[in-house]
């Protein structure tokens, strides 16, 4: 049981393709965050959300676009892909992003994606 | 620099006890987790340590030493169902997650 969904699971796209990933979470947290896992590689925060803002931007290249309308749903709009961005993107969630305590993350599956 | 050590592949057989290895240098330290990862599927919340010792959740445990930089996960009467990738993180000064690569573990009858 996962109270993070995300769609789609997979997506092949060209490098001139817009597309969306879109992430929901069940769970009442206040901060979500974007991370991509390539093999063999630890996973790599890109963004992180607190009560609908923006904190966290690890220096991701504009051709991902993050989008937080409400603490429960989170989208990463992707334009002019490279190849060497396909990878697993995992989003997840927490109670309020502070990091104080355990505010242990929960992950959702991930969206495999491949840029062609 | 950051860093998350632990080994990339393990092999256990079922039944079986298996020791995975952490060891980390970071600038501070607020915790240490542990998740576990099936393929294709989400990371899963195993374990949180934040003061010295031996935390026990069933089969599995986890252990912390903050002065040797260094932790581990057992997991006792090992399932085929504990094939998976297990994940060590710990929060920093700045209480950001810095991840391993993750270790994966093979379990064989």
């Amino acid at each position: 049981e996962t109270g993070v969904t995300q769609t789609p699971r997979h997506l092949v796209m060209g490098m001139t393709n817009k597309k969306s990933l879109k992430c929901e979470q069940h769970l009442g947290h206040n901060a979500m965050y974007w991370y991509k896992q390539s093999a063999k590689k630890p996973l790599e925060l890109m963004f992180v959300y607190n009560f609908k803002e923006q904190t966290e931007n690890n220096s991701v290249p504009s051709r991902f676009s993050p989008e937080c309308p409400n603490s429960s749903h989170l989208f990463l709009h992707l334009h002019t892909l490279q190849p060497e961005d396909s990878a697993l993107y995992l989003c997840a969630s927490s109670q309020d992003g502070s990091g104080g305590g355990t505010d242990t993350q929960y992950f959702g599956p991930g969206t495999r994606l491949t840029v062609l | 620099g950051q860093n998350i050590d632990q080994p990339t592949e393990m092999t256990a057989t079922e039944g079986a006890i298996v020791q995975i290895n952490c060891t980390y240098q970071t600038s501070g330290f607020n915790g240490l987790f542990w998740y576990q990862q099936h393929a294709g599927e989400a990371p899963t919340f195993l374990s949180y340590n934040v003061l010295d010792g031996l935390e026990e959740k069933g089969r599995f445990s986890s252990f912390l030493s903050r002065s040797k930089g260094y932790s581990y996960l057992l997991l006792k009467e090992l399932q085929m169902k504990d094939s998976a990738s297990y994940l060590c993180a710990v929060r920093d000064s700045n209480y950001q997650l810095i991840w391993g690569a993750g270790t994966k573990l093979i379990i064989k009858p």
